[in-house]
């Protein structure tokens, strides 16, 4: 089956450094993969979506590469800012069009000023 | 885009009971999903909810505990039944916009 790995432990850094977050994906072809930000005790919201066809994306500070021979992406935050403290979620697409995702469990960040 | 909305917010519940929680969007949608989070993990999908048509249910769920209704393209309801407290959980609807999924703020439940 599908499986998501995301590096559980909280990632610590000072403010205006880059944020590097990584997600780990085996067993299958996803044809897209999104990243969502969570702060406690609100759903997740959604960032950027990156397709199987796509090397890299950017959202103003936010970017985002699929590195598809690795089952990897990488989400990197530049300029981080203390607001950009939360958990970072990869999520996945079934890869059967049904539009449903597959969450990875998440990595904490902590941006300290 | 679309902004969801999920009541309650938060309950607290004996075991054995049941609680339906709705979740309401701001926009007509064809496909409404269910998750739960457990604390600390990530989202689990129970089921997706089309309108007009029986809820579709993941590996692991299933109807009589977690009957689902969806009467329109605006609304739909979880009901968690015949509670135990290892249904303490949070509880998110969504909605798919173009591949993208908007999450409401979630139904935070504590089972005793």
């Amino acid at each position: 089956s599908q499986k998501i790995e995301q590096n559980s432990e909280a990632l610590n850094i000072q403010e205006g450094k880059t944020a590097t977050l990584t997600c780990n994906y085996t067993n299958y072809s996803p044809a897209y993969l999104q990243w969502y930000r969570q702060d406690p005790g609100r759903g997740p919201v959604f960032l950027l979506l990156i397709r199987e066809n796509e090397k890299e994306k950017r959202k103003e500070r936010l970017k985002v590469t699929f590195d598809t021979t690795l089952k990897q992406s990488l989400f990197h935050i530049t300029a981080s800012q203390p607001a950009d403290s939360a958990t970072y979620l990869c999520a996945l697409d079934w890869g059967d069009s049904s539009y449903k995702l597959i969450f990875g469990s998440g990595t904490r960040l902590l941006v300290r000023p | 885009s679309a902004v969801i909305s999920q009541k309650p917010s938060r309950d607290i519940c004996q075991r054995g009971t049941s609680l339906t929680i709705q979740c309401q969007v701001d926009s007509q949608v064809t496909m409404m999903f269910w998750y739960r989070q457990q604390p600390g993990q990530s989202l689990t999908l129970i089921a997706t909810a089309n309108q007009g048509s029986e809820a579709t249910y993941e590996s692991g769920f299933v109807i009589d505990k977690f009957p689902i209704s969806r009467p329109n393209l605006t609304f739909s309801t979880l009901t968690v039944s015949n509670m135990s407290p290892e249904d303490s959980s949070i509880y998110l609807c969504s909605v798919d916009k173009g591949e993208t999924q908007y999450f409401g703020p979630g139904t935070r439940l504590l089972v005793l």
